[in-house]
């Protein structure tokens, strides 16, 4: 079955550089969610999409914005990079919003890592 | 608000000995309950999820969780333990009146020993 895809799976780049993450959800799911697990952490939620508006915003820096386009996809946009800002990034989707009893699928992940 | 708790940073079990991890929420709302699996450089793989109805949850791999609403608790059990179980173990929760996101716990180094 098909999973949910992102890229690139690793990522370095400086400080103050910016970074665009790609998130592909299954197919026929509307909703895509982000998250950012630092070393040693649980996933902290950053912000969600559904039929291509956010639906919902948690601990996202204003330094990163993010949208979903007609296809779905999502990009999480990533600016003025910060050391703090290592961590590992996933996107997960599931078949339709506002449905907590929804499971969420998540892709493998973007491990990014600023220098 | 919303949260989890895992009281155990790292479970051992030898194989074939059955395992717990455990796992307390607290939620305003109704509580729909996951767990989830990470393995190394992994994404996160879903196990179970309890919504309604039985207790007792039963998902993938052999995995199952009981629900106790007056425990407040979600406890993943398998009776059973295998090596290839040791992974990092995450319990989420969601509420029927908070939002779409999950609120995931610090989660549970399992470590199944040979």
């Amino acid at each position: 079955a098909a999973g949910v895809i992102q890229s690139p799976r690793h990522l370095i780049k400086e400080k103050r550089e910016t970074a665009t993450l790609k998130c592909y959800p299954i197919p026929r799911h509307d909703t895509v969610y982000w998250y950012q697990q630092g070393p040693g952490q649980d996933p902290q939620f950053l912000i969600s999409f559904y039929e291509k508006m956010q639906s919902d915003k948690g601990s996202i820096p204003d330094r990163f914005s993010a949208q979903q386009f007609s296809d779905y996809h999502s990009e999480l946009n990533m600016s003025s990079l910060e050391l703090g800002d290592s961590a590992l990034y996933f996107c997960a989707s599931s078949p339709r919003l506002a449905g907590a009893q929804d499971t969420q699928y998540f892709g493998p992940g973007t491990r990014l890592t600023v220098l | 608000a919303q949260s989890v708790a895992q009281p155990e940073d790292q479970v051992n079990v030898a194989e074939g000995n059955p395992l717990t991890v455990k796992c307390t929420y607290s939620v305003s709302g109704n509580p729909y309950l996951f767990w989830y699996v990470q393995y190394p450089n992994r994404g996160l793989q879903f196990l179970l999820k309890y919504i309604t109805g039985d207790n007792l949850v039963k998902g993938s791999y052999g995995f199952e969780a009981e629900f106790n609403k007056s425990q407040t608790s979600f406890h993943l059990k398998k009776p059973s333990a295998l090596v290839s179980d040791s992974a990092l173990y995450f319990c989420a929760v969601r509420a029927d009146n908070y939002g779409q996101n999950f609120v995931f716990g610090p989660g549970t180094r399992l470590s199944v020993l040979p």
